[in-house]
């Protein structure tokens, strides 16, 4: 059974810093994972789609980096700002049936 | 492109009601799922339907919870009767099937945020 686990828990940084947020999981049998964002209240916003064939992906100040065969990813953020404050997900899609498995979340704070 | 449609927003009821949840998935999307993320969790999935056939529902407590996806577009999940436990937000979302699984991005709509006293 696919297990996604995701470190830290919670994060507090003050505002202008780099920080990193780590996901993992036991099966490598995967298509993608995709990193969310959830803010208080809300849905899930996509913010990066990395397929299983590729390294990393970038989009603004966020860059994303998987190691499929360790069951590694990693979510950078450049440059941190007080909207970047919400709960980050992830979530791989498993090969078998298409599955869509997510980590607990890591909940970001960025202080002015 | 319309997203994906959740209602109600919100519910309060009363242990052992029923309750029921309505999503429309984007247009030409094949794959729904159904998610339950209780508070400070990541969510978890509940049901998983390909069109209207049911692919993954081993996580749904069949006891009280079922779902339909009447001819492959729109889905209700219902519960009956409801237990405080079930407090939670129920999340809906659509992907594409493709042969190209690889690329599919899932579209996650609001949420229903269920309380139940």
């Amino acid at each position: 059974k696919q297990e996604v686990t995701q470190i830290p828990a919670a994060l507090s940084v003050p505002e202008g810093e780099n920080l990193v947020l780590n996901c993992s999981f036991t099966d490598s049998a995967i298509y993608n994972l995709q990193w969310f964002r959830q803010d208080p209240g809300k849905g899930l916003t996509s913010l990066l789609l990395i397929q299983s064939s590729q390294r990393e992906q970038t989009s603004g100040r966020l860059n994303a980096s998987l190691d499929k065969s360790s069951g590694r990813s990693t979510l950078y953020i450049a440059a941190s700002q007080p909207g970047d404050s919400a709960t980050y997900l992830c979530a791989v899609r498993e090969t078998s049936g298409s599955r869509l498995t997510f980590g607990e979340g890591t909940q970001l704070t960025v202080n002015p | 492109e319309a997203g994906v449609a959740q209602s109600p927003r919100y519910k309060i009821i009363e242990k052992r009601q029923s309750v029921a949840f309505w999503c429309n998935p984007i247009s030409g999307h094949a794959t729904l799922y159904w998610y339950q993320q209780i508070l400070g969790q990541g969510p978890k999935l509940l049901i998983q339907f390909q069109n209207n056939g049911v692919v993954d529902d081993s996580q749904l407590p069949k006891d009280r919870f079922s779902a339909e996806r009447l001819k492959g577009v729109d889905s209700t999940l219902k519960i009956q009767p409801a237990k405080l436990e079930d407090s939670a937000v129920y999340l809906c979302a659509s992907s594409l099937v493709g042969w190209k699984d690889s690329n599919t991005e899932a579209f996650f709509g609001q949420g229903t945020r269920l309380t139940v006293v």
